[in-house]
């Protein structure tokens, strides 16, 4: 079965500042995708990235970093300076080609206050 | 190029009532799925369509959920006497089904609708 587990439920931080989000997955399957969507207050679902499990290489894209390590079953998204517009509930979530379903994890909520 | 759109973005239904929501794909993307998300929580799969054929529906929750998609683009997820436990916001995606699976590459995710049941 697979599982994603995203610990921090709610993180508040000053713009500017730096803020990891955690992401942990479970899996058996050696072939699979993982991604990090968004979801600000109006409600949709916003793509960020996906990232297969035969590329470990670190994705940077502006102010967004995501560290995928198989090793620790980890994709963690960072974002850098950041800012107000910023606040939403972030998901990763994994997908498996054996099935249809993506498993997303609970979220976690980022508050960026001014 | 227009994204995935959903109507009605609100329903409010009583109890025992019937919906009907709908979904607009974005053209050309051959798979669609359905989410079912509660208040504070991440989506739930509810079925999977690749063009018209439903090839995944262990996700509904009851057999008053139904889904179609009959010529392969829109489709619509019918709940039949609606529950209270069934308010949620329900979600509909597409993307491209390519040689990796459909669950290889990212979905895009319309507005939503949200049901609420009195």
């Amino acid at each position: 079965a697979q599982k994603v587990t995203q610990a921090q439920t709610e993180i508040s931080v000053v713009e500017k500042e730096d803020v990891t989000l955690d992401c942990v997955y479970e899996t058996r399957d050696t072939t699979y995708y993982l991604f990090w969507y968004k979801q600000p207050p109006s409600g949709e679902l916003v793509f960020l990235i996906r990232r297969n499990s035969f590329d470990e290489q670190n994705e940077i894209s502006g102010r967004y970093s995501w560290n995928f390590q198989k090793s620790t079953s980890s994709f963690n998204f960072t974002i850098t300076a950041s800012q107000v517009v910023d606040s939403a509930v972030y998901f990763c979530a994994l997908s498996v080609t054996s099935n249809y379903q993506l498993i997303w994890g609970a979220g976690t909520k980022l508050i960026i206050k001014p | 190029g227009a994204g995935v759109s959903q109507s009605p973005r609100y329903k409010v239904a009583k109890r025992g009532q019937d919906v009907a929501l709908r979904c607009d794909p974005i053209s050309g993307h051959v798979s669609l799925f359905w989410y079912q998300q509660a208040l504070g929580q991440g989506p739930e799969f509810l079925t999977y369509f690749q063009n018209e054929a439903q090839l995944d529906k262990s996700g509904l929750p009851s057999d008053r959920f139904f889904a179609e998609r009959p010529e392969g683009s829109v489709s619509t997820l019918k709940i039949q006497r609606t529950q209270q436990e069934d308010s949620a916001v329900y979600l509909c995606a597409s993307s491209l089904a390519l040689a990796g699976g459909p669950v290889s590459y990212e979905q895009y995710f319309g507005p939503g609708t949200r049901l609420t049941v009195t």
